[in-house]
């Protein structure tokens, strides 16, 4: 069964730092990776999609990066803002459709 | 973009009673639905995944008998928990996946249920 880790768990970073956000996953097997963020109490947004074929999506300040082979992705946010404080969660979805969700990473931005 | 629109948006009921959330895809044909869960502090977990026309497929050790999940048309999926307990009480979200012929879009997630049950 396919298992995501996100590391670390929790990040507070100082406004303006640039950062990565870690998901990893055990079967390679893959067919797109998603990337998303949920702020408390709220459903999820969608920041970015992957597809098995692809290596990484930018959009605007986020840029992620898919490698299957290892079993990662990474989520760089640069010049980060306190409004990107929330919960992001990476996505493994396999053929068929079936979701596999890591259990966030926690980022606060400090003012 | 494609647009989900999960309501109600919160709930509060008395233990016994049923609950229904709806799902409705605004722009798009959702023929696939995801249901989930989330407790405080951890991931999504999924629940169940119904196909347009056709029974729901649940998860291990989801209560298909308390969780009915209905999927009658292409834009709308309902989830009804029924003799809802205060262990029900979670956060539940629909996702539907945006297909146009055989390219895969993603998925897009309803803004989420709060349910408490009292």
């Amino acid at each position: 069964k396919q298992e995501v880790t996100q590391i670390p768990a929790a990040l507070s970073v100082p406004e303006g730092e640039n950062l990565v956000l870690n998901c990893s996953f055990t079967d390679s097997a893959i067919y797109n990776l998603q990337w998303f963020r949920q702020d408390p109490g709220k459903g999820l947004t969608s920041l970015l999609l992957i597809q098995s074929s692809q290596r990484e999506q930018t959009s605007g300040r986020l840029n992620a990066s898919l490698d299957k082979s290892s079993g990662r992705s990474t989520l760089y946010i640069a010049a980060s803002q306190p409004g990107d404080s929330a919960t992001y969660l990476c996505a493994v979805i396999s053929v068929g459709n079936q979701f596999y969700f890591g259990t966030g990473t926690s980022l606060t931005v400090i003012p | 973009g494609a647009v989900v629109s999960q309501h109600p948006s919160w709930v509060i009921c008395k233990s016994g009673t049923s609950v229904k959330i709806e799902c409705r895809s605004l722009d798009f044909q959702a023929t696939t639905m995801f249901w989930y869960r989330q407790f405080p502090k951890q991931s999504l977990m999924l629940m169940a995944t119904s196909n347009e026309g056709s029974k729901a497929t649940y998860e291990q050790g989801v209560e298909k008998d308390k969780f009915l999940i209905n999927h009658a048309s292409l834009t709308l999926s309902t989830l009804t928990v029924t003799s809802a307990h205060p262990e029900d009480s979670s956060f539940y979200i629909c996702s539907a996946s945006i297909s146009r012929g055989p390219a895969n879009y993603g998925y897009t997630f309803g803004s989420g249920t709060r349910l408490t049950v009292v």
